[in-house]
């Protein structure tokens, strides 16, 4: 079955990039089937979709309008994995970031990454 | 966006009652050319992601009891647990998948009374 598993750093300092990779098991990045997803959880803001890439003849990306201009979502398929980096952050990112597929609801989750925002 | 909003926001109740949470969305969800809704259900224990466990508002993912059961359309939608059982204490959120961004409700809070 499919399997996700989100790795970064636990820290981050304020104004930096967080940079997350969630690797893929069991299903490819580049399937024509799939859509990959970044999603995080937080007490102020719940759950909270981030962003999300697939492969229908060309790659596509969608960002949550609030993050545009600061996050990236990039699959690597010789790793077969995809990356997060959200750049400039605040406190107000920290929470749990999970990665999540397969589809326009969320069959697969890994377990999730606690990113904390602080200096 | 659209909005979810999920009542109540806690709700306690004994083992082997029913247990009802209701998800109301600020549009419909409801796809007209093929009558679907796209609203999915999960749960989250602690420690957990959230684990799928309805989509298209009724369709139970394979696995799931058949304790658990969705229902509704258009705007209003209802999970429903037949026979509360104690592994059943989580939140559960609803997520609609209609529109981008997809939303997730406030989460209900279930507890054992």
């Amino acid at each position: 079955q499919v399997q996700l598993q989100e790795s970064g750093p636990g820290l981050v300092r304020p104004s930096e990039t967080l940079s997350l990779t969630c690797a893929i098991s069991g299903d490819s990045v580049s399937s024509d089937k799939s859509t990959w997803n970044w999603i995080r959880q937080s007490p102020s803001r719940g759950l909270e979709w981030l962003g999300r890439t697939n492969y229908r003849s060309k790659w596509n990306r969608d960002y949550a309008e609030s993050l545009k201009g600061r996050i990236t979502i990039s699959p690597d398929t010789s790793k077969n994995q995809m990356s997060l980096q959200l750049n400039s952050v605040t406190p107000e990112d920290t929470g749990i970031y999970y990665c999540a597929g397969t589809g326009s609801y969320y069959r697969t989750w890994g377990q999730g990454t606690l990113v904390t925002v602080s200096s | 966006d659209i909005v979810m909003t999920q009542s109540p926001d806690s709700l306690a109740v004994s083992l082997g009652e029913r247990a009802t949470i209701n998800c109301k969305s600020s549009q419909s969800v409801l796809w007209s050319s093929n009558n679907m809704n796209y609203l999915a259900w999960y749960q989250q224990k602690p420690g957990q992601p959230p684990k799928l466990l309805i989509y298209w508002a009724s369709t139970r993912e394979s696995g799931v009891p058949d304790r658990f059961s969705g229902s509704g359309s258009g705007t209003d939608f209802t999970l429903t647990i037949s026979s509360l059982q104690a592994e059943d204490v989580a939140v559960y959120y609803c997520q609609q998948y209609y529109g981008t961004p997809n939303t997730f409700g406030q989460g209900t809070k279930l507890e054992i009374k």
